[in-house]
């Protein structure tokens, strides 16, 4: 069974920017696989951030953007700021009808 | 302005059920989808599937086939997750979201969660 993997950690800086990839066990990301973005923060439901690899949910800042990188989907933060500092889990379709998050990654802005 | 509202928080035996309700309002209820995510403790996101009410549709991942029911009532606008069998592993916080699906899938909007707690 095909797993969707993502960094579990990762660190920014203040102000920096950051990169949180979203890849396959085996295989490629590619735009048909349609990745989406969410971010939680504890006691929260989750917050629709990017869907269709780059398309931004309503007001959603524009610091969060969504590519393809290499065989990966991308979520970059511009300008990462404190209240960045959640968990972000990204969703690839695997077939028509069922999607599959990722594990998870969990930022830390410091 | 769309609104999920789910049905307040269970606390269940193992080998027991629990019916999670998901009420939907202001928009098209029967033009989307509606999926359930879970979140164990300490866990990630684990989508378990969705019903499609525009064809009533279902697809549950293979984790949950066999043990997981989702259903809706068009007219009540309200769609419902059942568990089946409920282990201790089953605790989690239960989230109904609305599915878009199509050329931009996605999950758009987010009921508030129900935390499911299963336990002797």
């Amino acid at each position: 069974q095909t797993v969707v993997t993502q960094e579990p950690s990762f660190s920014v800086s203040p102000g920096g920017t950051v990169t949180l990839t979203c890849g396959l066990s085996s295989g490629s990301v590619s735009t048909n696989y349609y990745p989406s973005w969410y971010q939680v923060t504890p006691g929260q439901p989750p917050r629709t951030l990017i869907y269709n690899t780059n398309i931004r949910s309503s007001g959603v800042p524009n610091r969060f953007s969504g590519s393809i990188l290499g065989n990966k989907a991308a979520l970059t933060i511009a300008g990462a700021q404190a209240e960045d500092e959640c968990d972000y889990y990204c969703v690839l379709y695997m077939h028509p009808a069922i999607a599959v998050f990722g594990g998870g990654t969990k930022l830390t802005v410091l | 302005q769309v609104h999920l509202v789910q049905s307040g928080a269970e606390v269940k035996k193992p080998g027991a059920s629990v019916k999670v309700s998901c009420k939907a309002s202001g928009y098209n209820f029967n033009n989307f989808g509606i999926t359930w995510v879970r979140q164990a403790p300490g866990q990630g996101l684990q989508w378990m599937g969705w019903i499609n009410l525009y064809n009533g549709n279902k697809d549950y991942t293979q984790k949950f086939r066999g043990r997981v029911t989702m259903t809706a009532d068009t007219s009540a606008t309200t769609a419902y997750m059942e568990l089946e069998s409920l282990r201790s592993d089953d605790t989690a916080v239960y989230y109904c979201a609305r599915d878009v699906r199509g050329d931009d899938p996605r999950f758009d909007n987010w009921g508030q969660g129900t935390l499911v707690t299963v336990s002797s």
